[in-house]
């Protein structure tokens, strides 16, 4: 079957550095995408990783490593509004979307 | 622009009537997308279109359909509403350009049955 797994829940304080984690495990691989979700609105889209190694944003950075099944979201000099959920996804064979559960990020002052 | 809208924003209905959530994206983009969002659980496919005129089943496509008459509209009816179909709907479009196709998503629907 497929699966796609991230911690369920994370906290980091105003300033820090987190590294959300996901791996995969599909039937073929065609990228990965990391989302954004604040609480009552849509997923907005983060990063797309289709090669290993690194992707850096701004603040954001996502990695991944093919061989691994594996894939981080690195979110620097964290302010309050990355309070969120951030979800990974990976394109299957079939180019669908297969979607973690998410990961709730908590943010302290 | 308004990219993608949905109606309704939110909806309280009785078990067994019949209900149509709207999906409109302004932006020509040939995909579109039906998913539900459940607490604990990734957000599910429920039916995909690739371009008008042509629709197709996800993981979860029982208890709905959808038409794609035209590129801009996406229309999830439910038959017969029952309250595992209580959840947060999303309506999602991409270019459907294969690999690095982002969708990008409506605000949602909130649907609950009673």
């Amino acid at each position: 079957g497929q699966n796609i797994d991230q911690p369920t829940e994370m906290t980091a304080t105003e300033g820090a550095i987190v590294q959300i984690n996901c791996t995969y495990q599909t039937s073929g691989f065609n990228g990965l995408f990391w989302y954004q979700q604040h609480a009552g609105e849509a997923p907005t889209f983060l990063s797309y990783n289709v090669l290993d190694g690194l992707e850096e944003k701004g603040r954001f950075s996502s990695f991944l490593s093919r061989s691994k099944g594996y894939s981080y979201l690195l979110l620097k000099e964290l302010q309050m509004k990355d309070s969120a959920s951030y979800l990974c996804a990976v394109q299957d064979s079939n180019y669908q979307l297969i979607w973690g559960a998410g990961t709730k990020l908590i943010i302290k002052p | 622009i308004a990219g993608i809208t949905q109606a309704p924003t939110s909806q309280i209905l009785a078990a067994g009537r019949r209900m149509t959530l709207r999906c409109t994206q302004d932006m020509r983009h040939n995909a579109m997308y039906w998913y539900r969002q459940d607490l604990g659980l990734g957000l599910r496919l429920i039916h995909y279109s690739n371009t008008a005129g042509t629709t197709g089943k996800g993981e979860v496509p029982d208890g709905y359909s959808v038409s794609r008459a035209n590129t801009d509209d996406f229309p999830l009816t439910l038959a017969s509403a029952v309250p595992s179909q209580t959840s947060v709907y999303f309506c999602a479009s991409s270019d459907g350009a294969g690999n690095t196709d982002t969708q990008y998503f409506g605000p949602g629907t909130r649907l609950t049955v009673l």
